[in-house]
């Protein structure tokens, strides 16, 4: 079994300002590692992911995340955001060698302020 | 390419009445996984099915919530009877293949509220 923590239920952050939400895990095993965007009224939409090699994954739109072993955690940044990246912003998690069903985190509310 | 298409996308019942939610796949997924995401919450397993099996129903209440995924037509997850505390966003993905790691496909979800 597993689970997920996300820290900040909501971030503010101004225009142009990086932002982190922050991601941490546990698990008896190794998992595989996701981030998944959800817009307003919108289902959610897979960000980027972790399966294996290297540690830092990135997205299309500027987003990246690095997988820390030690500190069990998948955190996510962005160095600029916009405004059209409010949204709500999950996290999840799923084993490896078990369970092909992620286990989602709370959410993180991301809003960004002109 | 149409992606996972559900119905309705809100959904207003009273106390006691049946409501029924739809889902239709990615075309050519056969696999398909419902999740409800109550406020402030992130999105709780509920059930896992293939074509006309069930394979993981573990995180179903265990009254007045069933899921079919017949041969032809979309999946169903119907809740008999429903109470206020059903009220929630019930999502549904679909994925191409089973494994250690698939990628699902969510759709919009449907809102249910319960009077």
């Amino acid at each position: 079994a597993q689970s997920v923590t996300q820290l900040d239920s909501q971030v503010p952050v101004f225009e142009e300002a990086p932002v982190e939400l922050r991601c941490n895990y546990s698990s008896s095993v190794s998992v595989y590692l996701f981030w998944y965007v959800q817009y307003p009224n919108q289902g959610l939409q897979l960000l980027l992911k972790y399966l294996s090699g290297s540690t830092l994954v990135k997205s299309i739109n500027g987003f990246e995340a690095e997988f820390n072993k030690s500190q069990t955690s998948f955190h996510l940044r962005k160095p600029s955001v916009h405004i059209s990246d409010t949204a709500e912003y999950f996290c999840a998690v799923s084993d490896r060698g078990g369970s092909y069903i992620p286990t989602f985190g709370r959410g993180t509310s991301l809003i960004v302020h002109p | 390419n149409a992606g996972v298409m559900q119905n309705p996308r809100h959904l207003v019942r009273r106390r006691g009445q049946e409501a029924r939610l739809r889902c239709s796949p990615v075309k050519g997924h056969s696999h398909v996984y419902w999740y409800r995401q109550l406020p402030e919450e992130g999105l709780k397993f509920m059930v896992y099915l293939q074509k006309e099996n069930i394979i993981d129903e573990s995180g179903m209440p265990k009254e007045r919530f069933s899921a079919e995924f017949p041969k032809e037509g979309p999946s169903i997850l119907r809740i008999q009877q429903v109470v206020r505390g059903d009220s929630a966003a019930y999502f549904c993905a679909s994925s191409p293949t089973e494994g250690n790691y698939n990628e699902q496909f969510f759709g919009p979800g449907t809102r249910l509220t319960v009077l």
